[in-house]
């Protein structure tokens, strides 16, 4: 199974808007409308924070949002904050019936 | 609110096998899939493999020859036995809540334990 792949980095300024990028396959992300978004801060546990492409888990700010086009998915934060500097990794379900992450996507909030 | 705890040794030794514990608390494991996933420093989540509540399980390909999970019910845990252990499994292994198959996204993460492989 291939994993799929995401930016090293992208930065913004603060209440700016950015875009994090998640490529795979037909057999993952562009089969299925089961790609997820999770943030980790440094030595924490990732946190769900978009899960079937656009759906917000509750608690989760409506400033996170997702969207596909074919095998690429995306991440949008909106309004950007301090707070929201971390690492970001997509997931994706795939038809051998395994879960594959991104290499991950470092956000920095300048 | 749902936690899970891992639990296990931090160093296990190279061909020895590495077993971990996970604790669900705050609602019943005979609901959902638990999965384990695990982390090596600086990569990517690498998915390991799941059980359901009714004890069905389904395993990573890459890891299926040496992985199994097991469902304990009774003391709402579950684990991982992983064998012939070479520094390559060194990583943060973490238990999470997932839907099972045909689904997206692991909701409910443990804080992750680190288990390294070395002589």
């Amino acid at each position: 199974q291939s994993a799929l792949t995401q930016p090293a980095s992208v930065s913004g300024s603060p209440g700016q808007s950015i875009t994090i990028s998640c490529t795979g396959t037909s057999s993952d992300v562009g089969g299925y409308n089961y790609v997820s978004w999770y943030q980790q801060h440094p030595g924490k546990a990732p946190k769900l924070m978009i899960y079937d492409v656009s759906k917000r888990p509750s608690g989760v700010s409506n400033r996170f949002s997702g969207s596909k086009s074919g095998n690429t998915a995306s991440l949008t934060i909106s309004g950007l904050q301090a707070e929201d500097e971390a690492d970001y990794y997509c997931g994706s379900y795939t038809s051998s019936i395994t879960w594959v992450f991104g290499g991950g996507t470092k956000l920095t909030v300048l | 609110q749902v936690q899970l705890q891992e639990s296990g040794p931090g160093l296990v030794k190279p061909s020895e096998t590495l077993s971990l514990t996970c604790t669900v608390s705050g609602g019943s494991i005979s609901s959902f899939y638990w999965s384990l996933i695990r982390q090596p420093p600086g990569k990517r989540p690498e998915w390991i493999g799941y059980i359901s509540y009714s004890g069905n399980t389904n395993y990573n390909p890459s890891l299926q020859s040496r992985v199994t999970i097991s469902l304990d019910p009774s003391k709402n845990q579950f684990s991982l036995r992983l064998n012939s252990v070479t520094a390559a499994d060194t990583a943060v292994y973490y238990c999470a809540r997932g839907y099972g198959p045909g689904t997206a996204g692991f909701d409910y993460w443990g804080l992750g334990t680190l288990v390294t492989v070395s002589s």
